[in-house]
């Protein structure tokens, strides 16, 4: 069991510069979560994919964001034209479906975006 | 919004039991109470979850009131370790999303 990876681990990035960040889920997981998380605040969703499609999306997510999931698989969010506020970790969780018993979302370690 | 509230801190010496409560006045019938915590630089990482009956895991025991309405979270022998932030979560079982919402948490802290 891999878990769920996410790169970079660290990202630091000039304003107005863009950003991607990848995500890879557990293999059979088809449910993927993005999550952002700023310094001394829980996470809170940004959007959702079951296998390829999208099916939520938060009203965070700005029209500078965007995230895909092109083959049901890995899921990449992009940021465009950064500001120093979209200063954040940003966390990917998948989940498989129909949502077992006990667990739910497995979480990746993050990646933390520093905008200067 | 998250519908818990938790105080914002706690301390717990190592090897005593810690006990984290969390009130959900607002839970309705048919949502759950999810735990989850997150140790510094990690994501977070689930821990446990009930409906009304009290559950206990390898992780934890979760107690949860009568009315529902409340219910605590207890690790029986704190190790240094289990210093993290823990957040308390009330969700339809059967979500359509499975979005989490998370509310700011507790941060224990294990005293040596």
């Amino acid at each position: 069991d891999t878990g769920v990876s996410q790169n970079p681990r660290h990202k630091i990035t000039k304003r107005g510069q863009n950003v991607t960040f990848r995500c890879d889920p557990i293999s059979e997981h088809n449910r993927l979560y993005w999550y952002r998380q700023t310094l001394g605040q829980g996470p809170e969703f940004l959007t959702y994919f079951q296998n390829e499609a999208q099916l939520e999306k938060s009203r965070l997510l700005s029209d500078r964001f965007s995230a895909e999931r092109p083959k049901g698989s890995f899921s990449t969010l992009e940021i465009q034209r950064t500001e120093q506020g979209d200063s954040a970790m940003y966390l990917c969780a998948s989940s498989p479906i129909p949502l077992s018993a006990g667990i739910e979302q497995y979480f990746g370690p993050g990646t933390r975006l520093t905008v200067t | 919004d998250a519908k818990t509230t938790q105080p914002t801190s706690m301390d717990c010496a190592e090897g005593r039991a810690a006990n984290l409560p969390c009130n959900h006045s607002t839970i309705s019938g048919n949502e759950y109470v999810y735990w989850y915590r997150q140790i510094h630089s990690q994501g977070p990482q689930y821990i446990i979850h009930g409906l009304k009956n009290n559950e206990t895991n390898e992780m934890a025991s979760l107690i949860i009131t009568e009315d529902r309405k409340s219910s605590t979270l207890i690790l029986p022998h704190a190790t240094l370790r289990d210093t993290a932030v823990y957040y308390c979560i009330v969700r339809p079982r059967e979500s359509n999303t499975g979005k989490l919402i998370f509310g700011q948490g507790t941060t224990l802290q294990v005293k040596p």
